[in-house]
C-alpha cells in the first residue's frame, strides 16, 4: 500500500507559533501532496511534490520530501486560527496516479 | 480552480432505502471520478473509480451491487447507495483529477441511516 502515515496525529499551538507535520510512507511514490480539510467539508488541495524535488513554497506553506526517508514534511509559518483544519498526505505510485490517504494530522490554532 | 459540487449535502434515510449522490464538474469535464468514504477522524477510503462511458472499477472489499456508480455524462457522476444500513453512514466524497495528479474535491454528503 502505498499508503502516508501523518505524524502527530493531533496538534494544538497558538496563533503566529509555526506547525509542523510529517508524513511517512513505505513504498516508491511518483508524486506526493498534501491536502486540507476543514470539519465535515471535502478536501482542498494545497500543494504537490513531485519525487525528484526535495523542496517547494506556497506562501505560508513549505514541503520537504526525502525519498531516502520515505518522509515528507508540511510546515505552516505564522499559523491563524483560520488554518485549524485536518491535513493529509497523499501518495501515488505503482503505476497508478491515484493517490490514497493517510489519516491525517488535526491541527488547532487557538487565536 | 477547478469547482466540483456534491448533492445532497447531507441526508438521513431509514434503513433499507436507498439513497443517491450526485458528483458534479462545474466548469470542466471529468472523464474520471472518483468516489471516497471517510469515518469520522479517519482517512479517505476509495471505493471506486467512475468512468464515463464504461463501468466503473471498484476496489477490493467494495459491493458494486450496494455501491451503483454511473457516470452519465463528463461532467456528472452518481453513486446510489441501495437497501442502505445504518453501517453505511458515513461521509461519502468524490473528485476528479486535473491536468496533473491533484485532485479537485467535492463538498461531501453525510448520510445517516436511521
Amino acid at each position: 500500500s502505498q499508503q502516508g502515515e501523518e505524524d502527530p496525529q493531533a496538534l494544538s499551538i497558538q496563533e503566529g507559533e509555526n506547525a509542523t507535520m510529517n508524513c511517512s510512507y513505505k513504498t516508491s511514490i511518483n508524486n506526493l501532496q498534501w491536502y486540507r480539510q476543514n470539519s465535515g467539508r471535502g478536501l482542498v488541495h494545497l500543494i504537490l511534490i513531485r519525487s525528484n524535488e526535495r523542496e517547494k513554497h506556497s506562501g505560508r506553506l513549505r514541503v520537504t520530501l526525502d525519498t531516502s526517508k520515505k518522509s515528507s514534511s508540511l510546515l505552516i509559518t505564522a499559523s491563524r486560527a483560520a488554518d485549524t483544519a485536518s491535513y493529509f498526505c497523499a501518495t501515488d505510485g505503482g503505476g497508478s496516479y491515484i493517490p490514497t490517504f493517510g489519516r491525517g494530522t488535526s491541527l488547532i490554532v487557538h487565536p | 480552480g477547478a469547482v466540483v459540487s456534491q448533492h445532497p449535502s447531507w441526508v438521513i434515510c431509514k434503513s433499507g432505502t436507498s439513497v443517491k449522490i450526485e458528483c458534479r464538474s462545474l466548469d470542466f469535464q471529468a472523464t474520471t471520478m472518483f468516489w471516497y468514504r471517510q469515518f469520522p477522524k479517519q482517512s479517505l477510503m476509495l471505493m471506486a473509480t467512475s468512468n464515463e462511458g464504461s463501468k466503473a472499477t471498484y476496489e477490493q472489499g467494495v459491493e458494486k451491487d450496494k455501491f451503483l456508480i454511473n457516470h452519465a455524462s463528463l461532467t456528472l457522476s452518481t453513486l446510489t447507495v441501495t437497501s442502505a444500513h445504518p453501517e453505511d453512514s458515513s461521509f461519502y466524497i468524490c473528485s476528479a483529477p486535473g491536468l496533473a495528479v491533484e485532485q479537485y474535491f467535492g463538498p461531501g454528503t453525510r448520510l445517516t441511516v436511521t
